[in-house]
């Protein structure tokens, strides 16, 4: 089974364009999640989308936006790009998603490499 | 507090010892347990998840949880260079919120 894929892997930026990253997440798993991963702050969790609706939000500011097709694919939106925005984006999908135990172990894609300038 | 603690480490260990690596919850809800293994420059890998008390085994990875005393463990026999990562625990609450430490890193020396 295919593991969860992340286009484009890495992209360069400069403050106030926005950006468009891609998640197809494994065969049959229902929920993506989204996760901005940097060296001083760790895994944080932007959001959570399960059958098309968001179902969790993390604590960033409206900038930062996502979606989800029927085909359980995801998109996340950065619009008006800054310094701090420079990350490792992070998409996970799952069975279930939270609060369904066992059927939310999280499977990571590669990741998109997101430099600003 | 955290929801989630780890010790950040450096944990540095010899080729074929022990490495233990400790994580603390706050939530006593908290019912789902996992632990990720990330090599430098490449995303989490989910190697072990535990959901009861006591000690579930993989392998070469033990995964202990004690619900009591709110701390999961994951006990790794016979260390290699190879299980040189940053190691992430992470836990779904009771209200079914995820969350990650910041994790420990382990190096494993030849």
């Amino acid at each position: 089974k295919a593991g969860v894929t992340q286009t484009p892997r890495y992209l360069i930026k400069t403050r106030g364009q926005q950006v468009t990253l891609s998640c197809s997440p494994i065969s049959g798993h229902r929920s993506v999640s989204w996760y901005q991963q940097t060296p001083g702050q760790g895994l944080q969790f932007l959001f959570e989308y399960f059958s098309e609706t968001q179902r969790n939000k993390g604590n960033f500011p409206g900038r930062f936006s996502g979606r989800q097709f029927s085909n359980s694919r995801s998109e996340m939106n950065v619009s008006t790009l800054e310094l701090g925005d420079s990350a490792l984006y992070l998409c996970a999908s799952s069975l279930e998603g939270r609060g369904r135990g066992r059927y939310n172990e999280q499977f990571f894609g590669p990741g998109t490499r997101l430099t600003v300038l | 507090q955290k929801e989630v603690e780890q010790n950040s480490g450096p944990l540095s260990v010899p080729e074929g010892a022990i490495a233990s690596l400790n994580c603390t919850y706050s939530d006593r809800g908290s019912q789902s347990f996992f632990w990720y293994r990330q090599y430098s420059g490449k995303s989490p890998e989910l190697i072990m998840s535990i959901y009861s008390n006591g000690d579930k085994e993989d392998g070469r990875f033990t995964a202990q949880l004690n619900k009591a005393s709110q701390y999961v463990s994951l006990l790794i026999r016979d260390s290699q260079p190879s299980d040189s990562a940053t190691y992430l625990c992470a836990l779904e609450t009771g209200a079914n919120n995820l969350f990650f430490g910041t994790g420990t890193r382990l190096t494993v020396i030849p």
